[in-house]
């Protein structure tokens, strides 16, 4: 069974720094592009970066750029997202997502706040 | 980026009925490898999108066929041919061709 399961949110103040981890299981982890989606209290969802399967081609979205590193540990299947300097904008569910949306984990908070 | 415009952004529909959302892209979703990556999607209350349709048609596994998708280029359709109570929840559309990929605002969906 595919499975991605994210971990590592949680409470942290303005400027602060959080690393979130997704460990996936059930597919062969380093055939895919992985995704990272958030979701605000009450809003839609964004499409916040993605990283192909070796790990050489890395974008991200616009309002994350410079302050937000995906990366993946293709030996550990896992899938993390560093993210400094957060604001409070960035308070948000943030999925980890195998391919353009075919499986998506439960999600972990961010919530970024004084 | 890609624009990505709902409608209805609420549906009620009755039981059994049917239902059907619009959505339409500010440019061609068309990729240069001549597929389009559209996609919908259904988030019901508390849990986390699951993808019902991709790439403008086809269904993903374990969606009732009550679900269909159609359309092409800028103009897409999701049709629930009877609305059954676990279709409660928001729809969004969503595009992977250009980069970022971009959802739309969400058609949330109710029984009357």
């Amino acid at each position: 069974e595919v499975q991605v399961v994210e971990s590592g949110g949680g409470l942290v103040q303005p400027g602060g720094s959080l690393r979130l981890s997704c460990a996936a299981s059930g597919f062969t982890f380093s055939n895919y592009w992985m995704h990272w989606v958030r979701q605000a209290p009450g809003k839609g969802l964004v499409w916040v970066s993605r990283i192909n399967s070796a790990g050489t081609i890395i974008t991200y979205a616009d309002s994350v750029k410079g302050r937000f590193t995906i990366s993946r540990d293709n030996a550990k299947n896992t899938l993390f997202l560093q993210m400094n300097n957060l604001r409070a904008e960035d308070t948000a569910v943030y999925y980890c997502v195998r391919g353009i949306g075919g499986y998506w984990g439960q999600g972990t908070l961010v919530t970024v706040s004084s | 980026d890609v624009v990505m415009t709902q409608s209805p952004l609420s549906l009620p529909v009755t039981l059994g009925q049917p239902a059907s959302i619009s959505c339409r892209s500010s440019q061609s979703l068309v990729h240069s490898d001549g597929n389009t990556y559209f996609n919908w999607f259904q988030q019901r209350p508390g849990q986390s999108p699951r993808r019902l349709i991709y790439q403008v048609s086809n269904r993903d596994s374990g969606v009732p066929d009550r679900f269909s998708g159609s359309g092409s280029g800028t103009d897409f359709t999701l049709k629930i041919s009877r609305v059954e109570p676990e279709d409660v929840g928001v729809y969004y559309c969503m595009q992977g061709t250009h980069w970022p990929y971009t959802f739309g605002q969400g058609t949330k969906l109710e029984i009357k």
